[in-house]
């Protein structure tokens, strides 16, 4: 299982624009690169998924190079309520023995 | 759509009992994850069913075993229970379509503590 690295904390302002990235050099050609995002005492919820190239839906972006060893999750203006956990996941098929690292912490500051 | 339930919500044992915590998936999905989540750590694999078959397994000692009932709900067990079992158990559901899951959406959880 590829294994993910991002960094431990974020802090950001209402208004701005995040981007965290996460590095999986060890990705496989079939995994996905999938981000969750998990509020204190509730489970994960999922935000976006991805295999290669961008992929935006109505709350992220997601921006992955041609070599896929690294991806990066844009939350366009911030607003507190996205103070979260954010954990980055590459998986594939049954994949849902998802490796979770201790994820990024982001902190939005009023 | 309830999405996924789990219950109960929070339960308190004494060290060396059994648990067992249950999981509905979201409606349409045939297949169950259960993870353990620490206090401050992110959650843990500890099995996954499907077809009423456990097909993986993570880093887990065989106190932890699981079931799947052929209406796709789940259980998970925890016997001979110690403190450090205490944790946000957390259940997640998906479907398999084609040669891949679809996303997983997780429950609230069941808040274990050990005493």
């Amino acid at each position: 299982l590829a294994k993910t690295t991002q960094p431990i904390s974020m802090d950001s302002y209402e208004g701005q624009e995040v981007n965290i990235t996460c590095s999986h050099n060890n990705i496989a050609t079939n995994d996905y690169i999938t981000w969750y995002q998990q509020f204190p005492s509730q489970g994960p919820r999922f935000i976006i998924q991805g295999y290669k190239t961008k992929v935006t839906n109505e709350v992220a972006s997601l921006f992955i190079p041609a070599d896929r060893k690294s991806s990066t999750l844009s939350l366009p203006r911030v607003s507190l309520s996205d103070t979260a956990v954010y954990y980055c996941l590459v998986g594939a098929l049954y994949g849902q023995n998802f490796v979770f690292g201790p994820g990024t912490r982001l902190s939005v500051l009023p | 759509d309830a999405g996924v339930t789990q219950s109960p919500t929070h339960l308190i044992k004494t060290r060396g009992q059994q648990v067992t915590l249950r999981c509905s998936p979201k409606s349409g999905h045939d297949t169950v994850s259960w993870y353990q989540q620490a206090l401050g750590q992110g959650p843990q694999f500890i099995f996954q069913y499907y077809e009423e078959e456990e097909r993986q397994r993570g880093n887990f000692p065989d106190r932890f075993s699981g079931h799947q009932f052929p209406n796709y709900s789940s259980e998970l067990n925890v016997n001979a229970l110690l403190l450090g079992d205490s944790a946000l158990y957390l259940c997640a559901s998906s479907a398999i379509q084609g040669d891949r899951n679809t996303e997983a959406f997780f429950g609230q959880g069941t808040r274990l503590t050990v005493v």
